[in-house]
């Protein structure tokens, strides 16, 4: 069965603190993309990774293939951070769509 | 255009009125998805097109629902005879030749409100 699962539900943290958010998936994938997406419902693809690591800017994604989990940090947080954070996985035995956790919603208190 | 572009942004409508939602993918992106976001609910997959092939219509909840892609570009997603349930952000992406190995743009959603 094709499942997604992201922790934590919900995160506040203080600015300046480092932020990690966390994505597991059921099988086999043929990439995972972490998106944003900022009240008024715009969404943003931030990252697709199928191995390693990838960085932008102050935020970085990182997956590991064998344990099937993929990691979003954030450094140095930052109020503009403030968002729902939502991982999605492409499955390898599905080329038509994508599965989606039910997202991280981040607060970032000044 | 520059991204995926959907039209109109916030859309409300009677109950039992039918709806027109419109989706431009960026230009040469031959995949194209529509989602939908209820109200506190995560994404769910509706539709999906990939070129000249048959659509994967499997996510569409109900034969209210239907989608076409006219040349392989724009989409229209159409509900008939609105329900309130159908309140959601209707959410439209693309991608250049499907999801494997490539990264999809999202549009910034059609609000629909069914009073």
């Amino acid at each position: 069965k094709n499942e997604v699962e992201q922790s934590p539900q919900n995160l506040t943290a203080q600015e300046g603190e480092f932020i990690t958010i966390n994505c597991s998936y059921s099988v086999g994938i043929s990439a995972l993309h972490w998106l944003q997406q900022h009240p008024g419902g715009g969404i943003v693809s931030l990252f697709m990774l199928s191995s390693g690591k990838k960085k932008h800017g102050r935020l970085i994604a990182t997956i590991n293939i064998q344990e099937k989990h993929s990691s979003l940090h954030i450094t140095a947080s930052h109020p503009r951070d403030s968002a729902v954070y939502i991982c999605a996985a492409d499955f390898s035995n599905t080329g038509n769509q994508f599965y989606f956790g039910t997202g991280t919603s981040l607060t970032v208190i000044p | 255009g520059a991204g995926v572009s959907q039209s109109p942004s916030n859309k409300v409508t009677e109950k039992g009125k039918d709806v027109e939602l419109r989706c431009d993918p960026i230009s040469g992106h031959t995949a194209l998805y529509w989602y939908r976001q209820s109200l506190g609910q995560g994404l769910e997959f509706l539709i999906y097109f990939q070129g000249n092939s048959a659509p994967d219509k499997s996510g569409l909840p109900s034969d209210r629902f239907s989608a076409e892609r006219t040349g392989g570009s724009v989409s229209t997603l159409t509900i008939q005879r609105t329900q309130q349930e159908d309140s959601a952000v209707y959410l439209c992406a693309s991608s250049l030749v499907g999801t494997a190995n490539t990264e999809a743009f999202f549009g910034q959603g059609t609000r629909l409100t069914v009073v």
